[in-house]
């Protein structure tokens, strides 16, 4: 059972318009949320998260909002650079007790077209 | 040049062969986290330790699969005996958290391929 869910495994976007990746979860514990960006052959790398209490995190050209009620995180890339062709991974976390882990979920494929 | 170091970058085994995978968290990063990467299963949880400690290893299928931290600068996955179905992307991953949220840097990634 996927708690945390990514439903387009892959989205096409023009080089300069605006990408959205979204991503639900179930797990009502989830109180961190992040994504992450790979290219082939390499690990995952860090790109930015959110907490729970706000609903939007800014950096650059990427944007995360969280929606709490609908249990919903959306990824917004604007311009789109053929750079940001990559897959895109939202991951989730919750503390319990001190300990920690994130899940993920299965990725989105971005592919950016001149 | 602050990274996670994997070793091996690939590997490729007979099935029943024994398997480590060695990695190097980031000098200063107190939490390890192994992860493995299918087609079907995407990015999963195997195990993570804290301070050298194993917090947490549900992820993990106890029968053949183990995970150490012998020093803090060297975190090992070891399969024994190795399956087909082992196949798959090894991540380790490293941060710094103290009963927070801990952002994860990850390694490049062993590619091991059982036959």
């Amino acid at each position: 059972d996927q708690q945390v869910k990514q439903n387009s495994p892959s989205l096409s976007v023009q080089e300069g318009r605006i990408s959205i990746l979204n991503c639900d979860y179930t797990n009502s514990m989830f109180d961190y949320f992040l994504w992450y960006k790979k290219y082939p052959a390499e690990g995952p790398t860090f790109l930015i998260s959110i907490s729970s209490i706000k609903d939007k995190n800014e950096d650059g050209r990427f944007t995360v909002f969280l929606n709490k009620s609908a249990k919903h995180l959306s990824l917004h890339i604007v311009p789109s650079q053929p750079g940001d062709s990559a897959v895109y991974f939202c991951a989730a976390s919750a503390v319990r007790g001190g300990a920690d882990g994130l899940t993920f979920g299965k990725g989105t494929h971005l592919i950016i077209q001149p | 040049d602050a990274r996670v170091t994997q070793t091996p970058r690939h590997k490729v085994t007979e099935m029943g062969q024994e398997v480590t995978m060695r990695c190097q968290p980031i000098l200063g990063h107190n939490t390890v986290f192994w992860y493995r990467q299918t087609m079907m299963q995407g990015l999963e949880l195997l195990a993570y330790f804290r301070n050298r400690a194993p917090l947490d290893d549900s992820g993990m299928p106890k029968d053949r699969f183990s995970a150490e931290m012998p020093d803090a600068t060297l975190a090992t996955l070891k399969i024994q005996p190795s399956e087909p179905r082992d196949s798959a992307v090894y991540f380790c991953a490293s941060g710094f958290g103290e009963g927070v949220n801990t952002e994860a840097f990850f390694g490049q990634g062993t590619r091991l391929t059982v036959v």
